[in-house]
C-alpha cells in the first residue's frame, strides 16, 4: 500500500531533551516536506527537500534540523526542543514538487513540558 | 502578513446545495493552487489543483475557479454530501516549491 508513515505518532518530551520524528514513505517521491498545524494558524512548511542531499528552509524552520540521505526517508530533528514547538507534525510526500499531489502521513502530536 | 487568506473559518450548507469556499492570496508569482481536505486525526487529502494559467478545473462534484485579476480562487461541491464535512485548506505553490496554506475553514454538511 502506497503510503507516508511516522514515528512516533505521540510523544511527550521535556525541554532541551533531543528528539527525532522518522518519515518515511515508499511511492518513490523525489520531493518530501515538512509541516506543523496549530490551533488559528493553519498548516506551515517547516523543511523540504527535492531529492537526496537537498533540503530547503519553509516558512518557519527555526529549531529544527532535517537530513535526506536516502530517498524514502526524511527525519525531523529537534535538537532541543521548547515548549513553543509542541504541536501536531505532519510529514508529506510528492512525485516532484508542491504543484503536485502532496500525500500526508498520519500525523505526530508533540508535546513539549 | 498572510499570502494565503481564507476569510471564513467556518461554513454551514445544506445537503444536495452547493458549498463555496473562498480563498484570497497576496504574492502574484504563486503557479500553483491547491485545495486539501483535512478529517479529524488524519492527515490531510489532496483534492484538485489549478495552474495559474487556467482559470477552471473541474474533478466530479469539485470545481476550482481561479480569477487571477483579483487573486481569488475558490472551491465548489455540488451537491454537497455529507462526508464532505471536514475542514479544508486552500494552498499556493511557488516555483521554488514552497507552499503557503490557508488557515482552513470548516465545513459543515447540514441533514
Amino acid at each position: 500500500e502506497a503510503q507516508v508513515t511516522q514515528n512516533p505518532r505521540y510523544l511527550i518530551t521535556v525541554t532541551g531533551k533531543k528528539l527525532t520524528v522518522t518519515c518515511s514513505q515508499n511511492m518513490n517521491h523525489e520531493y518530501m516536506s515538512w509541516y506543523r498545524q496549530d490551533p488559528g494558524l493553519g498548516l506551515r512548511q517547516i523543511y523540504y527537500s527535492m531529492n537526496v542531499e537537498v533540503t530547503d528552509k519553509g516558512d518557519v524552520p527555526e529549531g529544527y534540523k532535517v537530513s535526506r540521505k536516502e530517498k524514502r526517508n526524511f527525519p525531523l530533528i529537534l535538537e532541543s526542543p521548547s515548549p513553543n514547538q509542541t504541536s501536531l507534525y505532519f510529514c508529506a510526500s510528492s512525485l516532484y514538487g508542491t504543484g503536485n499531489e502532496q500525500f500526508f502521513g498520519p500525523g505526530t502530536r508533540l508535546t513539549v513540558l | 502578513d498572510q499570502q494565503v487568506k481564507q476569510n471564513s473559518p467556518s461554513l454551514s450548507v445544506q445537503e444536495g446545495r452547493i458549498s463555496i469556499l473562498n480563498c484570497d492570496y497576496t504574492n502574484s508569482m504563486f503557479d500553483y493552487f491547491l485545495w486539501y481536505k483535512k478529517y479529524p486525526a488524519e492527515g490531510p487529502t489532496f483534492l484538485i489543483s489549478i495552474s495559474s494559467i487556467k482559470d477552471k478545473n473541474e474533478d466530479g462534484r469539485f470545481t476550482v475557479f481561479l480569477n487571477k485579476s483579483a487573486k481569488h480562487l475558490s472551491l465548489h461541491i455540488v451537491p454537497s454530501q455529507p462526508g464532505d464535512s471536514a475542514v479544508y485548506f486552500c494552498a499556493a505553490s511557488d516555483r521554488d516549491d514552497k507552499i503557503i496554506f490557508g488557515k482552513g475553514t470548516r465545513l459543515h454538511i447540514l441533514p
